[in-house]
């Protein structure tokens, strides 16, 4: 089945050192997305990749960054991670207008990361 | 710009009674409608989308909403509720041409024996 998936499910670091969380996709979608959604809140943006077009939410803090590779795989890197990073990390696809629109968005299982 | 309400951040039902999720939107065009459902610890699944066509929408799990333009609504229902339908419920607003997604706050559905 076509899918996203978010590896490790998950994930402790320290206070201050460095940890990268992977996404791929078997959809084939262009569009990849990364959400931080903490406890008993709403998923929040912090950025999204229009195929290899990299767009910001203006108050993602400088913390976090990301790559895509290729169109299956994307990275979000916390650069120095603090303890109010801790939360579920949420990587989703969607497909565009170019080719064939469908609005909604597939999310992965998510991450959860610890900061201890 | 686009914003989403959901009214009650936890809602308690009895097993087999109606279930009533509310959502209300803001949005200067045309929107786009969606609820998602997440269980604990797992990411958020799509039950039902309202992308201009039909006003009632049927979804997963026996869930459906009306989309009222008068009334900004896109409320969730199921007939009858299930213990396996407890979860958090997103109602989210389509804004952009990347399809991003504005979340309201979420409700908890809680289904008791």
């Amino acid at each position: 089945d076509a899918m996203v998936i978010q590896n490790p499910r998950y994930q402790v670091t320290q206070f201050g050192k460095p940890v990268t969380l992977s996404c791929s996709q078997t959809l084939n979608h262009n569009v990849m997305y990364w959400y931080q959604q903490k406890s008993s809140q709403a998923p929040k943006l912090l950025f999204h990749y229009y195929d290899k077009d990299f767009n910001n939410e203006a108050d993602t803090p400088d913390n976090f960054q990301s790559r895509r590779p290729n169109t299956s795989f994307c990275f979000l890197d916390i650069r120095s991670p603090g303890l109010g990073d801790a939360a579920m990390y949420l990587c989703a696809t969607s497909r565009d207008a170019v080719t064939g629109v469908s609005y909604e968005q597939y999310f992965g299982p998510g991450t959860r990361l610890t900061v201890t | 710009a686009q914003s989403v309400t959901q009214l009650g951040s936890h809602v308690s039902v009895s097993e087999g009674a109606l279930v009533l999720l509310r959502c209300n939107y803001s949005s200067s065009v045309p929107p786009y409608l969606f609820w998602y459902v997440q269980y604990p610890n797992q990411g958020l699944q799509l039950l039902l989308k309202y992308t201009s066509a039909a006003t009632l929408v049927k979804g997963i799990n026996g869930f459906e909403a009306e989309f009222k333009k008068s009334e900004t609504s896109f409320h969730l229902t199921k007939p009858s509720a299930h213990m396996s339908d407890a979860a958090e419920y997103f109602c989210a607003v389509s804004e952009g041409g990347y399809n991003k997604l504005i979340f309201g706050a979420g409700t908890r559905l809680a289904v008791h024996p």
